[in-house]
C-alpha cells in the first residue's frame, strides 16, 4: 500500500472561506500532483511539483495554489471558496523515474462549497 | 485529449478472464503505456505498464501489439471487486511524467 495521506476526507464550508488542503507521502517521491475531478467525470491535472520550491500549473486552470516547501507535503489553498469549487480533489505522487513513472493515489478530499 | 481510445464500457462474468483493449495508434517510441483503474469515488489505482514486451504481475497481464498501436489489459479471472472504470494512459515518465486521463472503460463484473 502506498503511504500518501489527505486530510480532510469531506469538507463543507461555507462562501468566502480559506482552505487548505493537506497532502502528505513518505516515500521520499520528488514528484507530486494535485487532480480535480467531478463526479462521474474525468480527472484533470491542475497543479504539479517536481521538487522543493518548484510549483507548476497544470492542464486544468484553478483558482487554487500550493506550495512544495518540503518533499513530503504538497498542500493546496482556495483563498475564497465557492460553489463551483465543490468537487473532488486527488493528490499524487511518484518517484518519476524513466521507466517507473507509476503515480500513488490518495483517498481524496470530496468538498463542498454551499 | 488522450491520445488513447478506449471502450466506454464493457461487462464480464466473475471467474471469466476480463480483456480491455486500447488503442494507441499515434504513439511515439519512447512512451510507456500504463494502466490504472478507479472503484467507485476512490483515488485511482495504478495497475501495470509496459513498453514493448508483455508484462505480467499480481494483478493483471498487460499484451502489447508488435507494432504498439494498441494493447489489451487482461484480468485473468475476474471478480466483483474488479468492478471499476480502467484507464489506458500514455507517459513519457522522467520529466514528461504528467497523466491525462481520458474517460476510461467502465467495466462490470456480473455474478
Amino acid at each position: 500500500e502506498a503511504d500518501i495521506y489527505q486530510t480532510p476526507r469531506y469538507l463543507v464550508i461555507g462562501t468566502g472561506k480559506k482552505i487548505t488542503l493537506e497532502c502528505s507521502q513518505t516515500m521520499g517521491h520528488d514528484k507530486m500532483y494535485w487532480y480535480q475531478q467531478d463526479p462521474g467525470m474525468e480527472l484533470h491535472l491542475i497543479h504539479y511539483s517536481y521538487g522543493v520550491n518548484s510549483t507548476e500549473k497544470g492542464d486544468l486552470s484553478s483558482e487554487s495554489t500550493v506550495s512544495r516547501i518540503r518533499t513530503e507535503h504538497f498542500p493546496l489553498t482556495l483563498e475564497s471558496a465557492r460553489p463551483s469549487h465543490t468537487s473532488q480533489y486527488l493528490c499524487a505522487s511518484s518517484a518519476g523515474g524513466q521507466a517507473n513513472n507509476e503515480q500513488f493515489f490518495g483517498p481524496g478530499t470530496r468538498l463542498t462549497v454551499l | 485529449d488522450a491520445k488513447t481510445t478506449q471502450p466506454t464500457s464493457m461487462d464480464c462474468a466473475e471467474g471469466r478472464a476480463a480483456n480491455l483493449p486500447c488503442n494507441h495508434s499515434t504513439i511515439s517510441g519512447n512512451e510507456y503505456v500504463y494502466w490504472y483503474r478507479q472503484i467507485h469515488s476512490q483515488g485511482p489505482q495504478y495497475i501495470i505498464h509496459g513498453l514493448k514486451n508483455n508484462e505480467t504481475n499480481e494483478m493483471a497481464s498487460l499484451i502489447i501489439t508488435e507494432d504498439r498501436k494498441s494493447s489489451t489489459l487482461i484480468l485473468p479471472h475476474a471478480t466483483l471487486r474488479d468492478t471499476a472504470v480502467y484507464y489506458c494512459i500514455l507517459n513519457y515518465g522522467g520529466s514528461q511524467g504528467n497523466l491525462i486521463f481520458g474517460k476510461g472503460t467502465k467495466l462490470s463484473v456480473k455474478p
